[in-house]
């Protein structure tokens, strides 16, 4: 079982859709949260960065952290093209030098 | 200020030769990495360092060395190349060890044939 389950897709909705996007994770100890986007042929670049339960939000994006259920997710509001990407969950235990990813999930925004 | 630069960005080897992947963050990080990434097996971690001359092994550090003589710099360098080690590499920065929000590089696509 990988320590981080994220479903590759691929995901395609229509302009201005509310999206989600869903992983879930095996270790408790996981402390901190993260979510990157990918556009083709490009590195990962940080868009969401959590460390308790909660939401925390960044103007159209919300992070949703479950600890009780090894859940999280990343909601993208009045969705655009140009969110067109694939997105990765990773997570860490603190003090730990790995972060682990989920696959990610391609994720195509339909003018 | 150009964040991680890595070179070249791409590369087509023969199997058992070698070559160096190389990575430059003009931001001052303290820590750097090396992830390969692969279709259905995402980012995995190949060696990392916490600071000039210390470095340690990830997830997938067979086939792979790395040195950190400077805190702008880290090589990676695949000794004797196998097609199990065609991937996109990536290089990724971070100013503490403590600090998870990591600035990656535009990535290497290497092909060993």
């Amino acid at each position: 079982q990988k320590e981080v389950e994220q479903d590759p897709g691929p995901l395609s909705v229509p302009e201005g859709a509310i999206v989600s996007l869903n992983c879930t994770y095996s270790n408790s100890a996981f402390q901190y949260f993260m979510w990157y986007r990918q556009y083709s042929r490009k590195g990962p670049e940080l868009l969401m960065y959590t460390y308790s339960s909660g939401n925390k939000e960044d103007g159209r994006f919300t992070a949703q952290v479950d600890k009780s259920s090894k859940y999280i997710s990343l909601f993208i509001r009045d969705s655009q093209p140009s969110d067109s990407a694939t997105y990765l969950c990773a997570t860490i235990i603190q003090g730990a030098q790995k972060l682990v990813f989920g696959q990610g999930t391609r994720l195509t925004i339909n003018p | 200020n150009a964040g991680v630069t890595q070179t070249p960005k791409f590369q087509v080897l023969k199997t058992g030769q070698s070559m160096t992947l190389q990575c430059a963050q003009d931001m001052n990080h303290e820590y750097m990495s090396w992830y390969r990434q692969d279709p259905g097996m995402g980012l995995r971690l190949i060696h990392y360092s916490v600071g000039a001359g210390i470095t340690d092994q990830g997830e997938v550090p067979n086939g792979y060395n790395v040195s950190r003589s400077t805190t702008e710099d880290f090589p990676l360098r695949l000794l004797s190349a196998a097609p199990s080690q065609t991937s996109v590499y990536f290089c990724a920065s971070s100013y503490s060890r403590v600090n998870y929000g990591y600035t990656f590089g535009s990535g290497t696509r290497l092909t060993v044939v």
